[in-house]
């Protein structure tokens, strides 16, 4: 089976940068994604990463270590629209695109 | 390009009705994925269809079914509702194979009563 951990909640500063954690376990493994939901609209895609190692695009950067099952979501520079979920989902190696979610974490942009 | 598109937005049910949602796939995605989204269990994966034939399944009740269509279209059913099946239902179309980027419609807001 799957499991994925992440933090409920997080509250971080307009410009400053923040961390979301991401552990799993996984009886297989084809790739970790980030996804990005706003309230009341769909979950956009951010990152991907299927190789140990950091991941930039722009100001977000998503990093991946397979042999402790752990992952990391950077967002820098934040901005009050950044204010949304941030989903961590895990894609089973016997899978397609059945991917498999973390409950996600809400963060909020205070001024 | 139109983005995927699901119908009806929103909709009430009492238990016992059944329910269809439909998605359309972003034009040339073959594959469609179900979600159902609550609160506490964030999204759980229902099934996936390519090529008309169901390639995946999640852990759900045989209630839940599917079927696509030979446009890529897809239309999820859910019988004898329940209470707990009150939840957003996403749908999503990425390529066929490996691991692509899934690309989400706004869902179908379900309420059971």
């Amino acid at each position: 089976g799957q499991n994925i951990d992440q933090p409920t909640e997080m509250t971080a500063t307009e410009g400053a940068i923040v961390q979301i954690n991401c552990t799993y376990q996984t009886s297989g493994f084809n790739g970790l994604f980030w996804y990005q939901q706003h309230a009341g609209e769909a979950p956009t895609f951010l990152s991907y990463n299927v190789l140990d190692g950091l991941e930039e695009k722009g100001r977000f950067s998503s990093f991946l270590s397979r042999s402790k099952g752990y992952s990391y979501l950077l967002l820098k520079e934040l901005q009050m629209k950044d204010s949304a979920s941030y989903l961590c989902a895990v894609l089973p190696i016997t899978g397609a695109n059945n991917l498999f979610f973390g409950t996600g974490t809400r963060l909020t942009v205070i001024p | 390009k139109a983005g995927v598109t699901q119908t009806p937005r929103y909709l009430i049910k009492t238990r016992g009705q059944q329910v269809t949602l439909s998605c359309s796939p972003i034009s040339g995605h073959r594959s469609v994925s179900w979600y159902q989204q609550t609160p506490g269990q964030g999204l759980q994966f229902l099934f996936e269809y390519f090529s008309e034939t169901q390639r995946n399944k999640g852990n759900f009740p045989g209630r839940f079914s599917g079927r696509q269509f030979s446009n890529s279209r897809s239309e999820m059913n859910v019988s004898t509702l329940e209470l707990g099946d009150s939840a957003l239902y996403l749908c999503a179309s990425s390529l066929p194979s490996g691991a692509n980027v899934l690309t989400f419609g706004a869902g179908s807001r379900l309420t059971v009563l």
